[in-house]
């Protein structure tokens, strides 16, 4: 069986300033891995995925997250963040069958 | 432009009532999905359907019922029997090309029980 463990669920952070949102996974097979952001009241919004290759991915609005194998993580970082920003992320994993595991979330509150 | 829409985004519901929220999509996509989302839970999976007039149940399918009579379409009931249904659902959906790929999701329904 799959998890997923999102270790915050709530990281507030001073505008400008760096953020890594961690993700470790549990998985007996070889994955594939996501992160999603979700504003207020939305649908989820894909940020970046690994799908296999290169272990650092790069995704939309300047977020990054690298594929650690032997750490089981897949965290996601971001060097200077924005007031808008502030939204809910979530990790999930698939092994390429129907179903995905989402993590509970991370709250970043961007702090003026 | 291709996505998926869902309706309506607000929904109110009596004790007893059986309310039926949609999803389509556009994508041409084979797969797709209905969570459940909750604060501090993520998402639960309600149920999925791989292909037209197939489905299966996720982890939290009792009260819920779908069906998947277009590929575009697959509509989620909310029966009486769901004891709490006061909730985010979102619906989502998936291309069946290898290397498996993300869910694209739809803006999600807000369920309330008066």
């Amino acid at each position: 069986a799959q998890s997923v463990t999102q270790l915050d669920s709530q990281v507030p952070v001073f505008e400008e300033a760096p953020v890594e949102l961690r993700c470790n996974y549990s998985s007996s097979v070889s994955v594939y891995l996501f992160w999603y952001v979700q504003y207020p009241n939305q649908g989820l919004q894909l940020l970046l995925k690994y799908l296999s290759g290169s272990t650092l991915v790069k995704g939309i609005n300047g977020f990054e997250a690298e594929f650690n194998k032997s750490q089981t993580s897949f965290h996601l970082r971001k060097p200077s963040v924005h007031i808008s920003d502030t939204a809910e992320y979530f990790c999930a994993v698939t092994s390429g069958t129907y179903k995905y595991i989402f993590g509970t979330g991370t709250r970043l509150k961007v702090l003026a | 432009d291709g996505g998926i829409t869902q309706s309506p985004k607000y929904l109110f519901r009596k004790e007893g009532q059986n309310v039926t929220l949609s999803c389509e999509q556009n994508l041409n996509h084979d797969a797709m999905y209905w969570y459940r989302q909750d604060p501090g839970q993520g998402l639960r999976l309600i149920y999925y359907s791989q292909i037209v007039n197939d489905f299966q149940k996720g982890d939290i399918a009792e009260g819920y019922s779908v069906s998947r009579e277009k590929k575009e379409s697959f509509p989620l009931t909310v029966t009486s029997a769901q004891k709490n249904p006061t909730a985010f659902y979102l619906c989502a959906s998936r291309s069946d090309r290898i290397p498996y790929n993300e869910q694209f999701f739809g803006p999600g329904t807000r369920l309330t029980v008066l």
